[in-house]
């Protein structure tokens, strides 16, 4: 089976430009969490997403945004980029809207480079 | 989700048992303790949780003190492919997916 599957895997983008990442979830999950990993830092939680629904989101200024799709695959859109979210963007999801015993299973992630 | 406390950074010898500690003295009775681990350029991978009792899986060993006030994640045989960072995480089991990591603790295994 497919783990959690994120394109592209490596971006450039430009400050002031627009980007949008995505996120294919293990087929039968159905909730889905974007998070962002400064180098040398954990991850830090945007947002939550079940059955099409924001479940939740972290402390993250409004050009960060989200949806998911009636596939359960979702996509994390970036606006007005500054060189400050220069970063690994990971996808993790999981069955149920709470995540119960097994976690999260993660992707590999988008690095996103601003310059 | 309460505040965890690790180390920066452990090593460890092959083949031996790695133990590693995280504080989180501010932990409320229905909070788990969740650790995760990941390897460079990877993104994290669940490990092990629990609530109160000690846990075990093929990964590894959870140990909980009484007052949950801290526990330990033991990885029996260490080998060098468990060379990553690990991730003490405490949460609600009902808000998972919307945690935050702390830095962790980098463990190396040497040979």
């Amino acid at each position: 089976d497919a783990g959690v599957t994120q394109s592209p895997t490596h971006l450039i983008k430009t400050r002031g430009q627009h980007v949008t990442l995505r996120c294919s979830p293990i087929s039968g999950h159905k909730s889905v969490s974007w998070y962002q990993q400064v180098l040398g830092q954990g991850p830090q939680f945007i947002f939550q997403y079940y059955e099409k629904e924001e479940r939740g989101r972290g402390n993250f200024p409004d050009r960060f945004s989200a949806r998911q799709f009636p596939n359960y695959s979702s996509e994390l859109n970036v606006n007005a980029l500054l060189l400050g979210d220069s970063a690994l963007y990971l996808c993790a999801s999981t069955w149920g809207p709470t995540g119960s015993n097994y976690g999260y299973t993660f992707g590999s992630g988008t690095r996103l480079t601003v310059v | 989700d309460a505040k965890t406390t690790q180390p920066p950074s452990m090593d460890c010898a092959e083949g031996r048992a790695a133990n590693l500690p995280c504080n989180h003295s501010t932990i409320s009775g229905n909070e788990y303790v969740y650790w995760y681990r990941q390897i460079h350029s990877q993104g994290p991978q669940y490990i092990i949780h629990g609530l109160k009792n000690n846990e075990t899986n093929e990964m590894a060993s959870l140990i909980i003190t009484e007052d949950r006030k801290s526990s330990t994640l033991i990885l029996p045989h260490a080998t060098l492919r468990d060379t990553a960072v690990y991730y003490c995480i405490v949460r609600i089991d009902t808000n998972a997916g919307k945690s935050t990591f702390g830095d962790g603790t980098t463990l190396t295994v040497k040979p």
